[in-house]
């Protein structure tokens, strides 16, 4: 069955440290997309980033990278030099093959100064 | 930002009454998500398209249905609203398979049943 499981409801980091967010998956798809996706307060849902499967390579983008690991079916993002912006809901989310855009419950992050 | 507009986004109706929200977009992506968020589930999805009147259920489809009888519309219907409907709802597009595959969500409608 596809499934998307964040195991950390809430978590919390100081300004300008670095934190690590949890994902695991499953899925019978060989080539599918894994997201990270960010919530503010505003409600609004933001791409912070996106990895192909069949990419060996692990995304970055900015401050934001993942750790991607294919055969544990594992998809981490990590933040560095948090800043009070990233306070948020972040969602992991895959889709791919016949599957649809699923997500998991979601991690709320707090960035304290 | 992507051509993707909800409506309406917030409203306040009663138990037993049929509600219709809206999923409007102008970027003739091939696919369409309605998700439900409540604290502690997260996003989950209620119903999605792969094309014109091509619809199937997602994990929380009871008492909901849909309707996409043309590429940028995509109608999420409570045929008779209960309290436990009470949620926001958030349209999504995508167009997977593209290089840059991403979705784009909608602003939310906040739905009170009363």
């Amino acid at each position: 069955a596809q499934t998307v499981t964040q195991s950390q409801p809430e978590m919390s980091v100081q300004e300008a440290e670095t934190v690590t967010l949890s994902c695991t998956y499953d899925t019978s798809e060989n080539n599918y997309y894994l997201f990270w996706y960010k919530q503010p307060p505003s409600r609004q849902m933001i791409l912070v980033i996106r990895q192909e499967a069949y990419k060996q390579q692990n995304a970055t983008e900015n401050r934001f990278s993942v750790n991607f690991q294919k055969a544990a079916k594992s998809f981490s993002l990590k933040i560095s030099d948090s800043q009070l912006g990233d306070t948020a809901m972040y969602f992991c989310g895959q889709e791919g093959g016949s599957e649809k855009l699923v997500f998991g419950k979601g991690t709320k992050l707090t960035v304290n100064p | 930002d992507a051509g993707i507009t909800q409506s309406p986004r917030h409203k306040v109706t009663e138990t037993g009454t049929p509600v219709t929200l809206r999923c409007h977009q102008t970027e003739n992506h091939r696919y369409m998500y309605w998700y439900r968020q409540d604290p502690g589930h997260g996003l989950r999805l209620i119903h999605y398209s792969y094309g014109v009147k091509d619809t199937d259920k997602g994990e929380v489809s009871d008492g909901y249905s849909v309707s996409r009888s043309k590429t940028e519309d995509f109608l999420l219907t409570l045929e008779s609203a209960t309290s436990s409907q009470t949620s926001v709802y958030f349209c999504a597009i995508s167009e997977e398979g593209s290089m840059n595959t991403e979705a784009f969500f909608g602003q939310g409608t906040r739905l009170t049943v009363v």
